[in-house]
């Protein structure tokens, strides 16, 4: 069954810095993949996907992701971390036409 | 403006109470669901519906109804048989799109037990 891990709960950058958030998927049919993002009591808002086209993603605000088949990853970077980027990220995949399975999700603080 | 929209924003419940969330999206999607989200969980799906008056129950259903009568609503009713519905409650939408199922999300509902 398709599933994704998402390593580390937390994670804490230095406004400026690398922001480096990992996810490892699990699929025995081509994935589709996805990034969302939540801000406190809020929905979740798609950063990206990756539908089969390019294995580098760019999203929104600054972000981007490369799906590594050989890796099973699909990890989710930013050059330059902001103070608006602290939220929590979500690594999803598809498991068919309409269900996608979550990540437990990853907290980013951002330190000034 | 195109969206989801949930209400309440906070529900409260008591024992032996049900409750019903609302969920309406006018993105004239024809596949909505229901997720729960706990800390440390990531969001865990409760029912969802392809079409109008289908739906089939997704990881988590017992103690949770749903019905789909029109395509821009799918209310979700919290039952007084879940024990532990204290959470916070998303619903999304989707097109379907050869798989791709791009959910878009509203701004949840936060239920707690009085």
């Amino acid at each position: 069954a398709q599933s994704v891990t998402q390593l580390g709960s937390h994670v804490s950058v230095s406004e400026g810095a690398l922001v480096l958030l990992r996810c490892n998927y699990s699929s025995s049919v081509p994935p589709y993949l996805f990034w969302y993002v939540q801000y406190p009591n809020q929905g979740l808002q798609l950063l990206l996907k990756y539908t089969s086209a390019a294995t580098l993603v760019k999203g929104i605000n600054g972000f981007e992701a490369e799906f590594k088949k050989s890796e099973t990853s699909f990890h989710l970077t930013k050059p330059s971390a902001h103070m608006s980027d602290a939220a929590e990220y979500f690594c999803a995949v598809s498991v068919n036409d309409y269900k996608l399975s979550f990540g437990a999700g990853t907290t980013v603080t951002v330190r000034a | 403006d195109g969206g989801i929209t949930q209400s309440p924003k906070y529900l409260f419940r008591k024992e032996g109470q049900n409750v019903t969330l609302s969920c309406e999206q006018n993105l004239n999607h024809d596949a909505m669901y229901w997720y729960r989200q706990d800390p440390g969980q990531g969001l865990r799906l409760i029912y969802y519906s392809q079409i109008v008056n289908d739906f089939q129950k997704g990881d988590i259903a017992e103690g949770y109804s749903v019905s789909r009568e029109k395509k821009e609503s799918f209310p979700l009713t919290v039952t007084s048989a879940q024990k532990n519905p204290t959470a916070f409650y998303l619903c999304a939408s989707s097109d379907h799109d050869g798989g791709k199922n791009i959910q878009y999300f509203g701004a949840g509902t936060r239920l707690s037990v009085l």
